[in-house]
């Protein structure tokens, strides 16, 4: 069971470029959830979403879209990549939003590093 | 804005010692949860607590809930040198979950 996979684990930009961050889960949770963290920070929530074809923005949306086509799947894009979002990108899935029902918990991705110049 | 706030920021402990690291929180919650992660990798889950509970054991893991105060606390008796990471508060409402800056620790062998 390989959980909450994404791809690739580094990644350098030039600023202006896009990208796509892959997330992956097989676990068929209907909510998946993109953060990123900061140096010395704790996560920041970026787009998260509550089933295929569901997405909603987050705390720190500027700058990165997001969709929803399978259950499996939520890649984030960034769309024209600035220095400010040199960060890790953290990929999360659970089977209900978090605090509904009696609770679960997310299930992380090792997360994608990325860098921008 | 964050939800959560852990202190202490960094905790340094020996072997055998105990750890205790707090978080408040300044909304009502439905549920908050521990996580930890360890340098370079995501986060693991260690335990919820629900917001009608006070208190919470798995292993040697032990969270209070006082939501009077909006408050939570995270012991690990007996650390071992594996216990080393950061630790996460994660507070849930609303469908959303909101994470503290994290407790860093070492514990030293």
């Amino acid at each position: 069971n390989a959980g909450v996979t994404q791809t690739p684990k580094f990644q350098v930009l030039k600023t202006g470029q896009s990208m796509t961050l892959q997330c992956a889960q097989d676990m068929n949770h209907e909510y998946m959830s993109w953060y990123r963290q900061d140096p010395g920070m704790g996560l920041r929530l970026i787009h998260y979403s509550v089933g295929a074809g569901i997405t909603d923005q987050g705390e720190v949306p500027n700058g990165y879209n997001v969709s929803r086509s399978t259950t499996e799947d939520f890649p984030l894009r960034l769309l024209s990549a600035a220095p400010s979002q040199t960060s890790v990108y953290f990929c999360a899935s659970s089977y209900l939003p978090p605090g509904q029902g009696r609770g679960q918990p997310q299930h992380f991705g090792d997360g994608t590093r990325l860098s921008i110049l | 804005s964050q939800q959560g706030e852990e202190d202490p920021q960094a905790l340094s402990i020996q072997e055998g010692e105990n750890a205790t690291m707090n978080c408040s929180y300044k909304t009502s919650i439905n549920n908050l949860q521990w996580y930890r992660q360890n340098s370079g990798r995501g986060l693991v889950h260690l335990i919820l607590i629900r917001s009608n509970e006070r208190e919470k054991h798995s292993g040697r893991l032990r969270v209070t809930l006082d939501t009077s105060k909006k408050s939570s606390s995270l012991l690990i008796t007996a650390s071992r040198a594996a216990d080393t990471a950061s630790y996460f508060c994660a507070t849930e409402r609303q469908g959303k979950s909101t994470f503290g800056d994290g407790t860093t620790l070492t514990v030293k062998p």
